[in-house]
C-alpha cells in the first residue's frame, strides 16, 4: 500500500546540520518532494529529486535518495532559527496521479 | 500573486451546524484537493477534482461534500459536523502530472464543540 514514515520530531543546535529522514512504499513514484510548513502557514515547495537521480544540492539543502531501500533524506547545514517548521516528504504515486501521498511530517526545533 | 485562498481561517462551531469553507485558486489549475492535518497523521486526503464537475474521494471522506461548479473554486461542505472533525483544513491546487508543484492555502483550523 501506499505509506511514507518520518520520525516526528528532530531537534539540533543552530549551526548544526539537520537530517530528515523518510522512507516510502511506491517505487513507481518519479518525483519525490520536501514541503515545509511554517507556523501558522501552509506547505510550500522546499526542493524535490527526480527517480533517476542519487543527490540534489541546493544552497543549504542536500537531498538523497536510495531507491533501493525506499529512502530519502534532507540534509539542512548550518542549521538557523529560521529553519525551525515542519518538513514534510510526498510522493505522486504513477498508480495515482491525482494526489500526493504525504508523510507525518518531521518537527525540526533549533536551539539557539 | 499565485495563491490559494481560503476562508475562513478560523472557525469554531456547533455539532450539527451546517459549515462551508471556500477555496479559490487564480493559477488556472486542474487539479484542486481538500486535506486534513491532525498530529502525528500528516495531511490526509479528503476529496479530490481533477476539473469542473469531476470530483471523488480521497482517504478520509466520511461526513464532507464537496463541489466543483467553476475551475476556481473547491467549497468543502460539512452537512452535519462532528467533534471528530476538529482538525486543520487545507485546500490545494496543481496542474495535472507527477512533477508538478502543490500550492496550498493558509489553513483553516475549524473547532467543533
Amino acid at each position: 500500500g501506499e505509506d511514507v514514515e518520518q520520525s516526528l520530531f528532530l531537534s539540533v543546535r543552530e549551526g548544526d546540520s539537520s537530517v530528515i529522514n523518510c522512507t516510502y512504499t511506491d517505487s513507481s513514484s518519479t518525483y519525490l518532494y520536501w514541503y515545509k510548513q511554517e507556523p501558522g502557514a501552509g506547505l510550500q515547495l522546499l526542493t524535490y529529486i527526480f527517480s533517476n537521480m542519487d543527490m540534489k544540492q541546493d544552497q543549504r539543502l542536500t537531498v538523497l535518495l536510495n531507491k533501493k531501500d525506499k529512502h530519502l533524506s534532507l540534509r539542512i547545514a548550518d542549521t538557523q532559527t529560521g529553519d525551525s517548521a515542519i518538513y514534510f516528504c510526498a510522493e505522486i504515486p504513477t498508480s495515482g496521479t491525482y494526489k500526493y501521498i504525504f508523510g507525518t511530517g518531521t518537527r525540526l526545533k533549533v536551539l539557539a | 500573486e499565485a495563491q490559494v485562498t481560503q476562508n475562513p481561517r478560523y472557525l469554531i462551531t456547533v455539532t450539527g451546524k451546517k459549515l462551508t469553507v471556500t477555496c479559490s485558486q487564480n493559477m488556472n489549475h486542474e487539479y484542486m484537493s481538500w486535506y486534513r492535518q491532525d498530529p502525528g497523521l500528516g495531511l490526509r486526503q479528503i476529496y479530490y477534482s481533477m476539473n469542473v464537475e469531476v470530483t471523488d474521494k480521497g482517504d478520509v471522506p466520511e461526513g464532507y461534500k464537496v463541489s466543483r461548479k467553476e475551475k476556481r473554486n473547491f467549497p468543502l461542505i460539512l452537512e452535519s459536523p462532528s467533534p471528530n472533525q476538529t482538525s486543520l483544513y487545507f485546500c490545494a491546487s496543481r496542474t495535472p502530472g507527477v512533477g508538478t508543484e502543490a500550492f496550498f492555502g493558509q489553513g483553516t483550523r475549524l473547532t467543533v464543540v
